[in-house]
C-alpha cells in the first residue's frame, strides 16, 4: 500500500528555516506531482508550491516566492520542503501530497503531516 | 481571508441531505473544471471526496455529490451519517497567479 510518510515533528527558531521530508513507501514516484500544503493551529488549508519531480519542475505560491524551496531526491523517492526565514506565524501543520503531473491535480493521497513550531 | 468563500459551518440531521457551497471567480471556479473536495475529521490528514467538479475517486461513497454554477462550486452530501461530522474544504486551480486556491473550509455538525 502506498505511503506518504513525512518527518518528524520540529522546533525551530524565528529567522532560522526547516526542512520537512516526505518518503514516497511502496510506490512510485516518476507517475505524479507532489504538493505541500500547511494548515496553522484552527485554520484552514493553504498550498504553498509544489514539485513534478520527473520533469524537475517546481511552482510555488506567491506568498512564499524566495522563502520556500521545494526539492525531489529520485533515488530516494523522497520529496522536501524547506522554508526559511521563520517567523510564529509559520507555526503549523505540513503536509505533503500526492497529485498529478498537472499541479493543480486534484491531492489523492495525503502525509501524516508534520507540526513545525516556530518560538523563541 | 481565503482566495475561495465557504460558510463557517452547517448542520443536519441523521438521513438528512446538505450542501456545501465554494464561490470563487472566473479565474478559478467559474472558468475551469479543476474543483476539488476534501473531507477533514479532528487530527488527521484531508481525504480527496470529490475531483474535477463531479467525479469521485475509487472507494469514496456515493452519497458525496459534487457540482459547479458558474462562479459557485457544490458538495452534496445525502443520507447523512453520524461518520461525516468533519471539517470540508474545497479547492480549485486559479489562473494568473497562485496556481491552487483552497476555501476556509466548512464545520459540518451531525445533530
Amino acid at each position: 500500500q502506498v505511503q506518504l510518510v513525512q518527518s518528524e515533528a520540529e522546533v525551530r527558531k524565528p529567522g532560522s528555516s526547516v526542512k520537512v521530508s516526505c518518503e514516497v513507501s511502496g510506490g512510485t514516484f516518476d507517475s505524479y506531482g507532489f504538493s505541500w500544503v500547511r494548515q496553522a493551529p484552527g485554520q484552514g488549508l493553504e498550498w504553498m508550491g509544489g514539485i513534478i519531480p520527473i520533469f524537475d519542475t517546481t511552482n510555488y505560491a506567491q506568498k512564499f516566492q524566495g522563502r520556500v524551496t521545494i526539492t525531489a531526491a529520485a533515488f530516494r523517492t523522497t520529496v522536501y520542503m524547506e522554508l526559511n526565514g521563520l517567523r510564529s506565524e509559520d507555526t503549523a501543520v505540513y503536509y505533503c501530497a500526492r497529485g498529478g503531473y498537472e499541479l493543480f491535480s486534484a491531492l489523492d493521497l495525503w502525509g501524516q503531516g508534520t507540526l513545525v513550531t516556530v518560538s523563541s | 481571508q481565503s482566495a475561495l468563500t465557504q460558510s463557517a459551518s452547517v448542520s443536519g440531521s441523521p438521513g438528512q441531505s446538505i450542501t456545501i457551497s465554494c464561490t470563487g471567480t472566473s479565474s478559478d471556479i467559474g472558468g475551469y473544471k479543476y474543483v476539488s473536495w476534501y473531507q477533514q475529521s479532528p487530527g488527521k490528514a484531508p481525504k480527496l471526496l470529490i475531483y474535477d467538479v463531479t467525479y469521485r475517486p475509487s472507494g469514496v461513497s456515493d452519497r458525496f455529490s459534487g457540482s459547479k454554477s458558474g462562479n459557485t462550486a457544490s458538495l452534496t452530501i445525502s443520507g447523512l451519517q453520524a461518520e461525516d461530522e468533519a471539517d470540508y474544504y474545497c479547492s480549485s486551480y486559479r489562473s494568473g497567479g497562485t496556481l491552487v486556491v483552497f476555501g476556509g473550509g466548512t464545520r459540518l455538525t451531525v445533530l
